[in-house]
């Protein structure tokens, strides 16, 4: 089965930076790549999504690229905010459309 | 808001007991999906349904069990509970039962003692 890891497990970082959270998978048949935000106490949300046949794709302060060959990718979180700190997981999912999620960041920005 | 509600959010029972998780989909949707995050184990997917049938099956003990009904919300019913099945349960939704956006629930936090 698939096998998705992330990484790093916990970032922190000062407000305005950016933000960089890299995923691999083991499976070359997947080909979809969602990202979910989760807060304290919540479920987790849907923040973007990448489909095998694009490399990069954005939305105002967050981008994720795809490189299908390395079975790699990531997420970019541009001039970072207090309430982008929450949990960030990644997941992967191929011909049996269930997401194989990744373990999870924890993403502290700092005022 | 995502439009999944799931109940109760809280569940505090005894070893050996049973509990029933409930689930209602986002409007329209027709695929509800049940997950289990733990701190050791993360997000694992147990089962999806779709339109009332069992669509596909993840890492679901055999002494779980779960069901859609006709109004299409859901019920995962957790049975001789041990101390390991201590985690927070979410339901999810979708429209279909390809690779869309999946809609999750707050939760129900377990905690078996």
């Amino acid at each position: 089965g698939e096998n998705v890891e992330q990484h790093p497990s916990t970032l922190s970082v000062q407000e305005g930076d950016s933000a960089v959270i890299k995923c691999t998978y083991s499976d070359s048949a997947s080909n979809y790549f969602p990202w979910y935000k989760q807060e304290l106490g919540k479920g987790p949300q849907l923040i973007i999504d990448i489909r095998s046949n694009v490399g990069e794709k954005k939305d105002q302060r967050i981008a994720v690229t795809l490189n299908k060959t390395a079975k790699h990718f990531s997420l970019h979180i541009t001039e970072t905010q207090p309430e982008d700190s929450a949990v960030y997981f990644c997941a992967a999912s191929g011909g049996s459309y269930i997401p194989t999620f990744g373990r999870g960041t924890s993403l502290i920005v700092h005022p | 808001d995502s439009g999944v509600t799931q109940t109760p959010k809280h569940l505090i029972t005894a070893t050996g007991q049973r509990v029933t998780l409930r689930c209602s989909p986002r409007s329209g949707d027709l695929s509800v999906y049940w997950y289990q995050q733990s701190l050791d184990q993360g997000l694992q997917f147990l089962i999806q349904y779709y339109n009332g049938e069992e669509r596909a099956k993840g890492n679901i003990l055999e002494r779980f069990s779960a069901q859609q009904f006709p109004d299409l919300h859901s019920e995962l019913n957790l049975s001789s509970l041990e101390l390991g099945d201590s985690a927070l349960y979410f339901c999810a939704s979708s429209v279909g039962s390809g690779q869309e956006t999946q809609y999750f629930g707050p939760g129900t936090r377990l905690l078996v003692l």
